[in-house]
């Protein structure tokens, strides 16, 4: 099974700063990745699939980069409602696993 | 628009059964692949099961493999997750979800709309 890691577990941040997860696969994934935000008692949402694809509607201001066994989604000005927690997914291979999770707390 | 409801989930004793309902509308429901995915309380996400949009194959958590079946009835719009011999661990919110693309998905059955999600609690 494809392992994923995401660094940090957890980071705090204020609004308006810049900010960057990294998820890491155990073996390659092409660009067979998903990012998700997950707010607290809610279902997720899709961000960014195909490692770097804007889902519709998702603000300008998340995107995603990678390939292979090392992605990143940055967040370019943090906003109040972008406090949540972030998954990464890969769909390369079944089982599809996901990423432990990253907490975007406030500062 | 696209709704997801989950329905089905209750308090079962460990060894128990339960089978879990997602009923699709607002799409072609017969055109998408389907996943489950589960969340144990205060956990991570744990991709659990999914199902072609014909129920032409199926694919399997390693955790859930041969206790949990997934399957579909086209005729209904309704997505489906047999869940047997359920344990302790299996305690989770679960998770309908629709994939982005119609027809064959592979290597992109990405999810693009969740259900709320449907709380299963295995305790004696």
């Amino acid at each position: 099974d494809i392992q994923l890691t995401q660094s940090p577990s957890f980071l705090s941040a204020s609004v308006g700063d810049r900010v960057t997860i990294t998820c890491r696969a155990s073996q390659g994934i092409s660009s067979y990745l998903a990012w998700y935000q997950q707010k607290p008692g809610k279902a997720p949402k899709l961000l960014i699939y195909a490692a770097s694809t804007l889902q519709s509607g998702v603000p300008s201001r998340f995107s995603g980069s990678g390939s292979g066994t090392e992605f990143t989604l940055t967040i370019s000005s943090l906003q109040p409602e972008d406090f949540a927690t972030y998954y990464c997914q890969q769909l390369n291979s079944y089982p599809f696993t996901f990423g432990p999770g990253t907490k975007v707390d406030i500062k | 628009q696209v709704q997801l409801v989950e329905s089905g989930g209750g308090v079962v004793q460990p060894g128990g059964s339960l089978r879990l309902s997602c009923a699709a509308s607002g799409f072609t429901f017969s055109s998408y692949g389907m996943h489950w995915v589960r969340q144990a309380p205060g956990k991570g996400l744990e991709w659990v099961a999914f199902i072609r949009y014909d129920g032409s194959n199926k694919y399997y958590a390693d955790s859930v493999k041969g206790r949990f079946t997934i399957s579909r009835d086209n005729s209904k719009n309704t997505l489906y997750l047999q869940m047997n011999s359920l344990r302790a661990e299996d305690t989770a919110v679960y998770y309908c979800a629709k994939v982005l693309d119609e027809w064959n998905c592979g290597g992109d059955c990405y999810s693009d709309y969740w259900g709320q999600g449907t709380l299963v609690t295995v305790s004696s």
